[in-house]
């Protein structure tokens, strides 16, 4: 059966505190994407990786940190930096061969309080 | 700068309606663009279009590029209740590989 998973489905945090999203995927591709999606903003690219051990800034990476070290696994950190995190956190991810389209998991929805 | 523009943000019509949802694009070097729909949680995926003048169709829904105006179309014939939704539309830019998404139009389909 494969897929994305994201974890936890909801999530809570006080101010000041960092916290990590997993995403995993069994779908064997190679690049994955970490989006932002606040109400009315459509989705906003946060970081990518094409390749494992490799990843890219995003339009909106501030206060937010990635690592690539499996190919199955993009875990994002959301750092006490990032002013306004409370939003909805999808995954996604492609194979990069034949660029077809983007598979998403079903998302974080990350609360700050 | 990249960027995706679509229009309407929001539509509301009744069931039977035919809509157009517009997506215009501004990128480098590009290489596709994409349309998904997305009702609660994860989008899914609907057309990727990389030819102009070449319609792609799905039942009630097609699209079409056109790489001269920069822009697509997403059209969606006899509106059902179900189609309610955000449709999403990105293009991806050659160089990098960046996948950059539009605000999305909102559409509400009334019974």
């Amino acid at each position: 059966d494969g897929g994305i998973t994201q974890s936890p489905k909801y999530l809570f945090r006080k101010e000041g505190q960092n916290v990590t999203l997993s995403c995993e995927q069994n779908l064997n591709h190679d690049a994955m994407y970490w989006y932002r999606q606040d109400p009315g903003q459509g989705l906003r690219l946060i970081y990518y990786s094409q390749i494992v051990n490799d990843f890219q800034k995003g339009d909106i990476a501030e206060g937010y940190s990635v690592s690539r070290e499996k190919k199955e696994s993009f875990p994002l950190t959301v750092t006490s930096a990032q002013k306004n995190p409370t939003a909805f956190y999808l995954c996604a991810s492609r194979e990069t061969s034949t660029y077809n389209e983007q598979f998403f998991g079903p998302g974080t929805r990350l609360t700050v309080l | 700068e990249d960027k995706v523009v679509q229009s309407p943000l929001s539509l509301v019509v009744h069931e039977g309606d035919t809509v157009t949802l517009n997506c215009s694009y501004e990128v480098t070097n590009f290489r596709s663009l994409l349309w998904y729909k997305q009702e609660k949680k994860a989008p899914t995926f609907l057309f990727m279009l990389t030819s102009s003048g070449i319609e792609k169709k799905s039942g009630r829904l097609s699209s079409i590029l056109d790489k001269k105006e920069l822009s697509s179309i997403l059209n969606i014939t006899a509106t059902q209740t179900g189609d309610s939704a955000i449709y999403l539309c990105a293009v991806e830019e050659a160089r990098d590989d960046k996948i950059i998404f539009g605000k999305g139009t909102r559409l509400h389909i009334l019974p």
